[in-house]
């Protein structure tokens, strides 16, 4: 079936460092999203891509779609504590159903 | 305006019992999905329904079944549990179908669901 891989599966910052994580697939897809989820909690959206090639921000955090419409990156800057918790990507198949990656865990040292 | 609400936030069943999870959509919001995340993946689709019908169905065995009420909350259950099925439910709204382009999908904070 379909499947995202993402990387990186954790990553530790040091507060103040951006971060990078990317998303990619083996098949194309219209619309990408990026959630977080903190613990306890359901996902919650970020940033919605809907065209290849574009690049949106929202705060400190930066998502492009790539030109090939199988991959996406999400860039945070300046990273904060508040920012610890786990980041999906996550793409709206042909059926309308949401796909997700497996996460990336964040953990900020303060 | 209230989001997505889901109910029982969490609850602990025994195997071979009967679970039925409940999500309240965001008002205006005519489609609900629900998925199954297990601990440390991503969310599994399991079901989605608009207006009533189930227009989607994930990989789950029969034992899974939904349904959608005319005010547009919807039900998950779950019969004959197993030790597997314990997982936070989640149930997602969305404008899908309702002529919007760009539809997007607002989560509830869960039914963490434990089987013992």
């Amino acid at each position: 079936g379909q499947q995202l891989n993402q990387s990186p599966q954790s990553m530790f910052i040091q507060e103040g460092e951006d971060v990078s994580m990317n998303c990619t697939s083996s098949s194309i897809f219209n619309t990408w999203l990026w959630y977080k989820q903190d613990p306890g909690e359901g996902p919650v959206l970020l940033i919605a891509l809907y065209k290849a090639g574009e690049l949106t921000s929202n705060g400190r955090l930066t998502a492009q779609f790539g030109i090939t419409r199988k991959d996406s990156f999400l860039n945070i800057s300046a990273s904060i504590p508040s920012d610890v918790g786990i980041y999906f990507c996550a793409v709206i198949n042909a059926g309308n159903m949401l796909t997700f990656g497996g996460g990336t865990r964040l953990m900020v040292k303060p | 305006d209230a989001g997505v609400t889901q109910s029982p936030t969490h609850l602990i069943k025994t195997r071979g019992q009967h679970v039925t999870l409940r999500c309240s959509p965001i008002s205006g919001h005519k489609s609900v999905s629900w998925y199954q995340q297990v601990l440390g993946q991503g969310p599994q689709f399991i079901f989605q329904y608009y207006e009533k019908e189930e227009r989607g169905r994930g990989n789950f065995p029969d034992r899974f079944s939904a349904r959608q009420f005319p005010n547009y909350s919807s039900e998950l259950n779950v019969n004959a549990l197993l030790l597997g099925d314990s997982a936070l439910y989640l149930c997602a709204s969305s404008t899908l179908g309702q002529g919007q382009r760009d539809y997007g999908y607002t989560f509830g904070s869960g039914t963490r669901l434990t089987v013992v």
